[in-house]
């Protein structure tokens, strides 16, 4: 079975500066990797996902992830915060073939201080 | 487009009792899922319909189930609550002919289930 495992349950970082999300992931097979985020009161958002080709890939609002599998990693990464991007940010996986859903990680709060 | 709908957003039951949770998806979208959040387990899969069928099964009692009937529209329903069911149930719409769950899956705003 598939596993994703977030390092950091909760990240402050000040406003315009760089903050990486980690992730890493465990599975025996192939998997597609999400990064998604969820605001207050609100459901969740895709921010990004990989399925193959190029390993480092962008999302909305400025972020972007990189698959490295020999890590089996998929850390998010932003080069500069804003206030806005306060939220709760969870990252998931799911196997290309058989049985499909989304297994999710604890979540890691960030929140950015002025 | 309007998004994914849930209802209702907020219900509060007593144990033993039973509870129906509706989600409505993105027009188009054939594939639901349900997923429960709570702070101690996170985030679950709990099941996935395509066609009025279910696809994908989480690991979660039988007291869970669920329906889609032919417009899409998606209903889970919990029987004989327990204290531990309280949580945020997140219902997710997929575009795709095939329905797969790595197609983007799109979430509505939640129905927050409180059990006394």
């Amino acid at each position: 079975a598939q596993s994703v495992t977030q390092l950091d349950s909760q990240v402050p970082v000040f406003e315009e500066a760089p903050v990486e999300l980690r992730c890493n992931y465990s599975s025996s097979v192939s998997v597609y990797l999400f990064w998604y985020v969820q605001y207050p009161n609100q459901g969740l958002q895709l921010l990004l996902k990989y399925l193959s080709g190029s390993t480092l890939v962008k999302g909305i609002n400025g972020f972007e992830a990189e698959f490295n599998k020999s890590q089996t990693s998929f850390h998010l990464r932003k080069p500069s915060v804003h206030i806005s991007d306060t939220a709760e940010y969870f990252c998931a996986v799911t196997l290309i073939q058989g049985a499909q859903k989304l297994v999710f990680g604890q979540g890691t709060r960030l929140t950015i201080n002025p | 487009k309007a998004g994914v709908t849930q209802t209702p957003r907020y219900l509060i039951k007593t144990r033993g009792q039973q509870v129906t949770l509706s989600c409505s998806p993105i027009s188009g979208h054939r594939s639901v899922s349900w997923y429960q959040q709570t702070p101690g387990q996170g985030l679950q899969f709990l099941f996935e319909y395509f066609s009025e069928t279910q696809r994908n099964k989480g690991n979660f009692p039988g007291r869970f189930s669920g329906r889609q009937f032919s417009n899409s529209r998606s209903e889970m329903n919990v029987s004989t609550l327990e204290l531990g069911d309280s949580a945020l149930y997140l219902c997710a719409s997929s575009s795709g002919t095939s329905g797969s769950l790595y197609n983007e899956q799109f979430f509505g705003p939640g129905t927050r289930l409180t059990v006394l």
